[in-house]
Parts: C-alpha cells; sequence; structure tokens
C-alpha cells in the first residue's frame, strides 16, 4: 500500500523566512497530495493541493510543488510569519476505486516561528 | 452549517468497557472517514465509507467496527477497549463526485479517549 514520508519532523524559523517541508511517496498511481495545517488542540484544515497533472500550485505565500518522476512534492511557505506556527501533515491518495477518497498522511511537521 | 460535529469531545475508559463514537455531518457528503491521531505518528486511516450502506477498512481496523446508520451520520464502535486505543480521533467527511477525482476532507473537532 501506500506510504507517506515527510521530513522535517520539526523545524524552526525566524519570521519573515521560507519554510520548506519535504514528502515522497511510495505508490506511483497516486493523484492528489493535499496539505494540511493543525494548529494545537485544533482539527486538521486543507491549506493547499495539487493534482498529478500538475507540477506546481500557489496561493499566496504557500506554494507546493509535485515531482512524480522521483515520487515526491514539497510544501513551501514564504514570509513567514507567527500564526503559521502549527503541524503540517502531507498526505497522497492512493488511487480511488470507488467514490471514496482513501488518504494516507505523513507523520507531520511541527514549525515555529521565531519571532 | 455545522460542518462536521463528533460526540462526546472526551471519554475516559477502562479496559475491557465498550463505546461509541458518534459522528454527523450536514454537508450534504458522499464519503466519511474515521482517523486516529497518535503523537508523532500523524492521522491514520481506521475505517471509511464511500457511500451510504457501504464500509471499507483502513489502515489500522483491528479492535473497532463502524456503522453508516444514513448519508448524515457515521459511528465508530470500540467493542472491548484496550490501552493501546487511547488516542484522539477525527471523523471526516468529503464530497467524493464518484468520477475518481479525489475531494477535500473536512474534518470534525476530534474526540480526545483515554482507556486505564
Amino acid at each position: 500500500g501506500e506510504n507517506v514520508e515527510q521530513h522535517p519532523s520539526t523545524l524552526s524559523v525566524q519570521e519573515g523566512d521560507s519554510a520548506v517541508i519535504k514528502c515522497t511517496y511510495s505508490d506511483s498511481a497516486s493523484n492528489y497530495f493535499p496539505w494540511y495545517k493543525q494548529e494545537l488542540g485544533k482539527r486538521p484544515q486543507l491549506i493547499i493541493d495539487i493534482r498529478s497533472n500538475v507540477g506546481e500550485k500557489k496561493d499566496q505565500r504557500i506554494a507546493v510543488t509535485l515531482n512524480k518522476t522521483a515520487k515526491h512534492f514539497s510544501l513551501h511557505i514564504t514570509e513567514t510569519q507567527p500564526e503559521d506556527s502549527a503541524v503540517y501533515f502531507c498526505a497522497a491518495s492512493i488511487v480511488p476505486y470507488s467514490s471514496a477518497s482513501k488518504i494516507i498522511f505523513g507523520s507531520g511537521t511541527r514549525l515555529s516561528i521565531r519571532p | 452549517n455545522a460542518g462536521v460535529t463528533q460526540t462526546p469531545k472526551f471519554q475516559v475508559l477502562k479496559t475491557g468497557q465498550s463505546m461509541t463514537l458518534q459522528c454527523a455531518q450536514d454537508m450534504n457528503h458522499n464519503s466519511m472517514y474515521w482517523y486516529r491521531q497518535d503523537p508523532g505518528m500523524g492521522l491514520r486511516l481506521i475505517y471509511y465509507s464511500a457511500s451510504e450502506g457501504t464500509t471499507d477498512k483502513g489502515e489500522v481496523p483491528n479492535g473497532y467496527n463502524v456503522s453508516r446508520l444514513n448519508k448524515r451520520e457515521f459511528s465508530l464502535r470500540l467493542e472491548s477497549a484496550a490501552p493501546s486505543q487511547t488516542s484522539v480521533y477525527f471523523c471526516a467527511s468529503s464530497e467524493a463526485t464518484g468520477t475518481g477525482s479525489t475531494d477535500t476532507q473536512y474534518f470534525g473537532p476530534g474526540t480526545r479517549l483515554t482507556v486505564l
């Protein structure tokens, strides 16, 4: 089955600097790669996603890149702000044989923004 | 719209006790999911339901059962709780159009379960 590995497990950056989180996946058939943000004590929330027919997607200060050949994808956060402090999860979906999207999550990256 | 709701928020059980976690969504979503979240291990899929009347196993189904009661509700049951089931449980739902595409999953607030 699908396996998603995420690095680093913790990341501390100076406010205003950029943060990069990297993930690799094992199933070459995966075609959907969402990123979720989870603040302390809260539920995970989608921040950006990318599909396998797209190499890069950007939304304001957040961007995601996908390299299908190498089976890895990355989250880039520019001009980091204190509210970016949270745990970030990457995920990959196994190609669905039904209408359900069976998503496998990485183990998470705890991002801390230093003032 | 309340989105995805879960009850209870917190629960403490003794080993061997049973309980049911409830989940409901008001977004008319087809698919629903149960995850558990343990420190340092991310979210792991327990069971999911592609549509009303169907359920399938996820990554870690042992020790759990589910019921898709209707389109809105998806419950998770622990028949004989064990300390290894201490975790935070999240329910999620997605529209899941059935075309083979994958849709955003919306999560509930979670249930923090402790088994002594």
